[in-house]
């Protein structure tokens, strides 16, 4: 079955350090994968596609299919990094997005 | 500007009234969405549609009903409100394949 798991529904971490959210992913096909961010107040956007390969905001994340893997990085988080950010996977053939139960970031001063 | 415009953005009515959630966009894109979220959680699809005059049931089970008879226009109709459909919803659209943009949502509370 397809889905989208992110263990973790909230992590906080201290202004400065490193910041790693969790993303794993079921699909039998190829899949194209997204991370979604709201931050308080604003809309859900996209944050970064797996296929852009590009830093957005000074986060990354790396497509591993061995792992069936996705997960979003930062080397040195922000106040304003916090938020709720959501990972998603499409598939080919119209099939539709899934969203993962998405993991809140609260960054510390 | 190309955008997914959702009215009202909030909503108190009574137990019983029928409403229509009104979503607008001018992105020209064939996919549209509806999802169910409470802040902060989960997002849960309840409607989709491939085009005009396709509309399917989301992986949620809903009491809402959708239409899609003209491309920019995704209607979402609750006939009869109850409070257990208080929620955030969230209009959607995509291209085929593809990022999917938001629009700001709707608040809606019933008592």
């Amino acid at each position: 079955a397809q889905r989208v798991t992110q263990p973790e529904k909230l992590l906080s971490v201290f202004k400065g350090a490193p910041v790693e959210l969790k993303c794993n992913y079921s699909y039998s096909g190829s899949p194209e994968l997204f991370w979604y961010v709201q931050y308080s107040r604003q809309r859900l956007q996209l944050l970064l596609r797996h296929i852009s390969r590009e830093s957005i905001k000074g986060f990354t994340a790396d497509l591993n299919k061995g792992e069936t893997s996705f997960h979003l990085k930062k080397p040195f988080a922000q106040e304003e990094d916090s938020a709720m950010y959501y990972c998603a996977l499409s598939g080919t053939g119209g099939f539709k997005t899934i969203f993962g139960a998405g993991t809140r970031l609260f960054v510390k001063a | 500007e190309a955008d997914i415009y959702q009215t009202p953005r909030y909503l108190v009515i009574g137990t019983g009234k029928k409403i229509t959630l009104e979503c607008s966009q001018t992105m020209g894109h064939d996919k549209m969405y509806w999802y169910q979220q409470d802040p902060g959680m989960e997002l849960h699809l309840i409607h989709y549609s491939y085009g005009v005059n396709s509309t399917e049931k989301g992986d949620l089970s809903s009491e809402s009903t959708v239409s899609r008879i003209r491309t920019e226009h995704f209607p979402l109709t609750l006939e009869s409100a109850r409070p257990s459909h208080t929620s955030q919803y969230l209009c959607a659209s995509s291209p085929p394949w593809g990022t999917i943009y938001f629009g700001e949502g709707s608040w809606l509370t019933v008592v």
